[in-house]
């Protein structure tokens, strides 16, 4: 199983601050996903990349893809209460269409 | 809308029973998985399928089987239900490479 690691596990900021999340893997990916989960809920995705220094905008999240496609990062600029989640980073693995995914970081914005 | 749906949504049962958790899928996807969720463990694959008649062993498979007799299901059975069962299950459907994985709302199992 390749494995994904993520830092941190928790981060509890206030409305407004910045904050960057890590996945970092010694294996190399075809590709990374972002996902996002709420409690009860499934993971939802966020946005995928593919190409090695691939930078992806999606409002104020900002998702970069390593240059040697072992690792990706998620940048959220003025964080929001409504952006408290558990951020996931998968990546497939040696299964084919299987993800495996990082434990993940549960984020809280408090106002 | 195309959607993926668990049952039940939760479930209690003892020690040594077996217990099928619903999986079904409207995407036509011939890709599905099932994970577990745990505290300090996130998400971890237990069985996949690429196709009806295709079963696959994930990474923490031992109790549990899966069968896939058509696209759109794919039930996962505990075969004696042991305390360290006791986990959030999500299913989940994804058509190709670098394509979205839908995942279903989760159930949560308790062995008692």
């Amino acid at each position: 199983t390749q494995l994904l690691e993520q830092s941190p596990q928790f981060l509890s900021i206030q409305e407004g601050e910045n904050l960057t999340v890590y996945c970092n893997s010694s294996s190399v990916f075809s590709s990374l996903q972002w996902y996002r989960q709420e409690p009860g809920e499934g993971p939802v995705l966020l946005v995928t990349v593919v190409t090695g220094g691939e930078v992806k905008k999606l409002k104020r999240l900002t998702f970069q893809f390593g240059d040697a496609r072992k690792d990706s990062s998620l940048h959220i600029t003025a964080a929001q209460p409504g952006d408290t989640g558990l951020y996931l980073c998968a990546g497939v693995g040696n299964s084919g269409y299987a993800l495996n995914f990082g434990k993940g970081t549960s984020l809280l914005v408090t106002p | 809308d195309a959607e993926i749906t668990q049952s039940p949504r939760h479930k209690i049962t003892e020690t040594g029973r077996q217990v099928t958790l619903a999986c079904h899928q409207t995407w036509n996807h011939n890709n599905m998985f099932w994970y577990r969720q745990d505290l300090g463990h996130g998400l971890r694959l237990i069985h996949y399928s690429y196709g009806v008649q295709d079963t696959n062993k994930g990474e923490v498979s031992d109790g549990y089987s899966v069968s896939r007799s058509n696209t759109e299901d794919l039930p996962l059975t505990l075969e004696s239900a042991a305390s360290s069962q006791t986990s959030v299950y999500f299913c989940a459907s994804r058509s190709a490479m670098n394509t979205e994985a839908f995942f279903g709302q989760g159930t949560r199992l308790t062995v008692v």
